[in-house]
């Protein structure tokens, strides 16, 4: 079965720096996003982008964060200067869209990168 | 902001058992998921619910989109040690759009004892 790819596995980097996460979406999906778990809290929603541009983003997803679809596979998430409270779980997710209206398509999610930031 | 209230947090039962976790919302959702979470990996869909009223199944698990479209609840039946996990339920409210994000539950973990 066709699944969201993430790397790395975990991401140890120090406070200040910029770092890449990196995420293959299923091939045939559309919308693309990205999410964050804190240390055993729930998940919550950064953004969402779909047609080359960002289609939404939370008050989380601030200056600091970006997102690229740099070829027709890859889809990142790059945070320019990284802060201690950046540390968490970040899932990519895609989902494919069959063009009806009111008919949500499923996300599906990778394994996540694991952020650590000293 | 929308929030997902699930209950019970943690639930510790018996291999054999019947297990329940809902989810309550005070917002409308268009769309319930229900999704399991094992240690170190994403979240992996179970089920999905598009309509309200709606009562879907998939092997052991039961789920229903409540019909004020704020609720939902999961069903596990004859649970088994390898359906230790966290459950979450999440909502969508946008449809066929964009901005069709996931609001996530806090999550139910469970423990099964052999």
């Amino acid at each position: 079965e066709p699944e969201v790819t993430q790397t790395p596995s975990h991401q140890v980097t120090q406070m200040g720096q910029e770092v890449i996460l990196r995420c293959v979406p299923i091939s045939n999906h559309l919308y693309f996003y990205w999410y964050r778990q804190i240390l055993g809290q729930k998940v919550e929603f950064l953004v969402s982008f779909y047609n080359n541009e960002i289609s939404e983003k939370s008050e989380i997803f601030d200056d600091q964060f970006s997102v690229e679809r740099p070829d027709g596979s890859n889809f990142t998430l790059k945070i320019r200067s990284t802060k201690l409270e950046d540390s968490a779980m970040y899932f990519c997710a895609s989902s494919e869209n069959l063009g009806q209206p009111y008919s949500n398509q499923p996300q599906h999610f990778g394994d996540g990168t694991r952020l650590s930031i000293l | 902001g929308q929030q997902l209230n699930q209950s019970p947090q943690s639930m510790f039962i018996q291999e054999g058992e019947d297990v329940s976790m809902n989810c309550t919302s005070s917002s409308i959702f268009n769309t319930w998921l229900w999704y399991k979470q094992d240690p170190g990996e994403g979240p992996v869909l179970l089920i999905a619910l598009y309509k309200a009223g709606e009562l879907t199944s998939n092997g052991r698990l039961t789920a229903q989109f409540g019909i004020t479209r704020k609720d939902s609840f999961l069903n596990i039946s004859a649970s088994i040690p390898s359906d230790v996990g966290i459950y979450f339920c999440a909502g969508q409210t946008a449809g066929g759009g964009a901005t069709n994000k996931l609001i996530f539950g806090t999550g139910t973990l469970l423990a099964v004892q052999p």
